[in-house]
């Protein structure tokens, strides 16, 4: 079965660090997502992407975040300088155009020390 | 989006059904109910969804009211492995985005 992968599992950074979050989308979906979720907190919604542009975002989606497709297959997210309150589990979605489902992946935990 | 209720926690015997109900008593006519589960901290998890007629799928089924006000979500036989956070989510399928409440917090106890 298709899934989102995310890589890397785990990315321990300093604050104040760039820091580049990776997604490979389920083949031939075409919406995107990154949802993050801070420890013992809900999932929460960080912006939403179409037709290789942010269809949605988020208050939390500031100027120091931003996304890109840089390829057919790689979905992306940024932080440009990483805070200590970005520390969190940051979730990759896609969906197909007609199903109406979105598929996570496993998440990304960023450390920010 | 219609906002959703649902138990902070709940427990079920291995083996038996675990019904979680949600309430949604605001849902708009083009909203659906969708249900997700979190293991642990891992990705949320997309069980079922419908619109106002029943469903079901190999993991679960999806009862929905006639008045389209709450629905129960039922794992039939529940294993130690369905131990997870449940979300209802009503939200409008044109690529939106998902609202994440609290969920309920599904024990199953052996």
């Amino acid at each position: 079965e298709p899934e989102v992968t995310q890589t890397p599992s785990h990315q321990v950074t300093q604050m104040g660090q760039e820091v580049i979050l990776r997604c490979v989308p389920i083949s031939n979906h075409l919406y995107f997502y990154w949802y993050r979720q801070i420890l013992g907190q809900k999932v929460e919604f960080l912006v939403s992407f179409y037709n290789n542009e942010i269809s949605e975002k988020s208050e939390i989606f500031d100027d120091q975040f931003s996304v890109e497709r840089p390829d057919g297959s790689n979905f992306t997210l940024k932080i440009r300088s990483t805070k200590l309150e970005d520390s969190a589990m940051y979730f990759c979605a896609s969906m197909a155009l007609a199903k109406n489902i979105q598929y996570f992946g496993a998440g990304t935990r960023l450390s920010v020390l | 989006d219609a906002k959703t209720t649902q138990p902070t926690s709940m427990d079920c015997a291995e083996g038996r059904a675990a019904n979680l109900p949600c309430n949604h008593s605001t849902i708009s006519g083009n909203e659906y109910v969708y249900w997700y589960r979190q293991i642990h901290s891992q990705g949320p998890q997309y069980i079922i969804h419908g619109l106002k007629n029943n469903e079901t799928n190999e993991m679960a089924s999806l009862i929905i009211t006639e008045d389209r006000k709450s629905s129960t979500l039922i794992l039939p036989h529940a294993t130690l492995r369905d131990t997870a956070v449940y979300y209802c989510i009503a939200e409008i399928p044109a690529g939106n985005m998902l609202t994440f409440g609290g969920g309920t917090r599904l024990m199953v106890k052996p």
